[in-house]
């Protein structure tokens, strides 16, 4: 029953190194969202998009891309790992709500990957 | 700008006692809030939202607007419930983007 995957549990990396993350819901959601969680400092918003090919910068893109050719699939790019990036990374989608106003329903997320950059 | 507090890293209890894991929130608009639940090798998952009133695995959260808080309760804690939790708060503007707190570990011990 899972709903969203994520193409690698742990990643290592070398410093400098051009890093991929992919994401692949199967729910049709339009929104689907890249977080870093490190401890103490919770999850915090790298990108998300809300349609294909539209994308919006979260709270700390700097040092990340994204790309969302289909409606199924969010990929996270490090266009050059640094040390700093390690990290555990979560993708997540959700439902825009049918009308104005209307409550947002839950956000699913994959498992994660655990990148480390050497 | 909004933001959401959890003033406790850690917090330890025993089995049978009561637990209240606290959020704070500061937003201009009118909030709609969430708890997430990390269980251990799991994924993050959803625990329970204020607009539904709920009861989820014995835990409850009521949204006090006054003092902008939204804490997390369970008269009787559950080793089960040993596991991160994560209040967030959705930005209703913005596809539903989540301002996440910083979150709690919550351990129960027999």
């Amino acid at each position: 029953d899972v709903k969203v995957t994520q193409s690698s549990r742990y990643l290592v990396k070398r410093t400098g190194e051009k890093v991929f993350l992919e994401c692949v819901q199967d729910m049709d959601h339009e929104n689907m969202f890249w977080y870093r969680q490190d401890p103490g400092l919770g999850l915090r918003l790298i990108y998300f998009s809300y349609d294909v090919k539209m994308k919006e910068k979260g709270d700390i893109p700097e040092g990340y891309s994204v790309s969302r050719e289909k409606k199924e699939r969010f990929s996270l790019i490090l266009e050059s790992a640094s040390t700093n990036q390690t990290s555990m990374y979560l993708c997540a989608s959700t439902q825009t709500p049918p009308f104005s106003g209307g409550s947002y329903n839950e956000q699913f997320f994959g498992p994660g990957t655990r990148l480390t950059v050497l | 700008a909004q933001r959401v507090t959890q003033p406790e890293k850690l917090l330890s209890v025993f089995k049978g006692a009561p637990v209240e894991l606290k959020c704070n929130y500061s937003y201009s608009g009118s909030p709609e809030l969430f708890w997430y639940v990390q269980y251990s090798r799991q994924r993050l998952q959803l625990l329970l939202r204020h607009i539904s009133r709920e009861s989820i695995k014995g835990f409850t959260a009521d949204l006090n607007k006054g003092e902008t808080s939204f804490h997390l309760k369970k008269p009787f804690a559950q080793e089960e419930d040993s596991a991160m939790y994560y209040c967030a708060l959705v930005q209703r503007t913005s596809y539903g983007k989540l301002t996440f707190g910083q979150g709690t570990i919550l351990t129960v011990h027999p």
